[in-house]
């Protein structure tokens, strides 16, 4: 993934509202995507993930987003909770099994 | 049940010491990945395992640096005579399958976090 266009370093959002965190990616070729979340001192934690036949995916509380014609993706967050204060990566299996990773959107929730 | 686990968590080496760096990945994953992290970024591929075979080693800085995993299991990162811009995190992370074409969910470990002086 790449920080160009709507990506947005820092996203600061008040507790109990939806969150959108965009990500561009760069290779048209890659089809596999997936979202992590990191806390200060700790590993990327697996969100959600989705592949190139699907454009869109639901978990619990989040929703994946993938628009190929622009390469795009984007999670949602409903309901937005203090722990889910992190930072958070998209990534793009740009060669396979490697994955190539954003520059990250730190997210702040505010009580 | 038990995720990826590396040790140490944090390591201070002077320039110029040897280290070496431990992954236990998921019972059972075939693949084995590490990556490094500099402080603000996104974490970078670094190699990649197929049970005991190194079928990736692209994205290794240089010739100091090292990998193994002799059985397939626990796998073994070794920076040799450490320079200050090794300083960084040092993920590694698991998936249960092979290369198949198809890419597999990739669960990391905590880090370890080296610090070189």
């Amino acid at each position: 993934g790449e920080s160009v266009g709507l990506h947005l370093p820092t996203l600061s959002v008040q507790e109990g509202d939806n969150s959108i965190i965009n990500c561009a990616y760069s290779n048209s070729a890659s089809d596999y995507f997936i979202w992590y979340k990191q806390e200060s001192g700790k590993g990327p934690q697996f969100i959600i993930d989705i592949r190139s036949n699907m454009d869109k995916r639901q978990g619990q509380r989040v929703t994946v987003l993938l628009n190929k014609t622009v390469k795009h993706l984007s999670l949602q967050i409903a309901a937005t909770q203090p722990g889910d204060s992190a930072v958070y990566f998209c990534a793009e299996n740009k060669d396979d099994y490697k994955l190539s990773f954003g520059a990250g959107t730190t997210v702040t929730v505010r009580a | 049940g038990a995720g990826v686990s590396q040790s140490p968590r944090y390591k201070v080496a002077k320039r110029g010491q040897d280290v070496a760096l431990r992954c236990d990945p998921i019972s059972g994953h075939v693949s084995l990945f590490w990556y490094q992290q500099a402080l603000g970024q996104g974490p970078e591929f670094l190699t990649y395992f197929q049970n005991e075979a190194q079928l990736d080693k692209s994205g290794l800085p240089s010739d100091r640096f090292f990998a193994e995993r002799p059985e397939g299991s626990v796998s073994t990162l070794k920076i040799q005579r450490t320079q200050q811009e090794d300083s960084a995190v040092y993920l590694c992370a698991s998936s249960l399958l092979g290369t198949s074409g198809r890419t597999d969910t990739q669960y990391f470990g905590p880090g370890t976090r080296l610090t070189v002086l």
